[in-house]
């Protein structure tokens, strides 16, 4: 049973393009929901979070939307540089355990 | 220089061994998790364990055992009975197992022939 659904498996994108990926949830006792980044060969890293009572948050070229009534949220990665070619996994907390998307292969292209 | 290690990066086993993969962390963290990574399935949680001599099951236990002995320490046994343990299995921790962020470390991919 996938309680957190993820979109898309892969992306391609253009340099200096916006990346976006999408996640929906059916479980409303989540109460924090995580992106994590990871590379090749790598663990994940905590990318970027927000709390269900926010609808987005920024840091730096990173921004999560959160839906709260759609059950939805998305990481919205502006002026997408090759650096950002990674693995990326939205994820939902609740009660000490985390629940992971099935995770959106990232590709920036020059 | 503090985080998690597992030993070894690669591993290989044949079909009806157990084995060991090792989790060592320096963050003095409480909290331990195991996940395993499969193509297209993101990571599923194997065991976590909230403090030292205690721990749960996860959401894909069978045919896996842990232990925590040790708060820096929560190595994972992949039995004979796991019928599909080839997969890049991942330890994390937590400063308590309440708090949503959790550090990784860098992985263990196990072939089983």
């Amino acid at each position: 049973q996938q309680q957190v659904k993820q979109s898309p498996q892969s992306l391609i994108v253009q340099k200096g393009g916006i990346s976006i990926i999408n996640c929906a949830y059916e479980n409303t006792a989540f109460d924090y929901f995580p992106w994590y980044q990871q590379f090749p060969g790598k663990g994940p890293a905590l990318l970027i979070a927000i709390r269900p009572d926010v609808s987005e948050k920024k840091e730096g070229r990173f921004t999560i939307s959160f839906n709260k009534s759609a059950k939805q949220f998305s990481l919205h990665i502006m002026d997408s540089q090759p650096g950002d070619s990674a693995t990326y996994f939205c994820a939902a907390y609740q009660n000490e355990k985390l629940t992971f998307g099935t995770g959106t292969r990232l590709t920036i292209i020059p | 220089d503090g985080g998690i290690t597992q030993s070894p990066k690669y591993l290989f086993r044949k079909e009806g061994q157990n084995v060991t993969l090792s989790c060592e962390q320096n963050l003095n963290h409480d909290a331990m998790y195991w996940y395993r990574q499969d193509p297209g399935q993101g990571l599923r949680l194997i065991y976590y364990s909230q403090i030292v001599n205690d721990f749960q099951k996860g959401d894909i236990a069978e045919g896996y055992s842990v232990s925590r002995e040790k708060k820096e320490s929560f190595p994972l046994t992949v039995t004979s009975a796991q019928k599909n343990p080839t997969a890049f299995y991942l330890c994390a921790s937590s400063i308590t197992s309440t708090a949503y962020e959790q550090y990784f470390g860098p992985g263990t991919r196990l072939t089983v022939t």
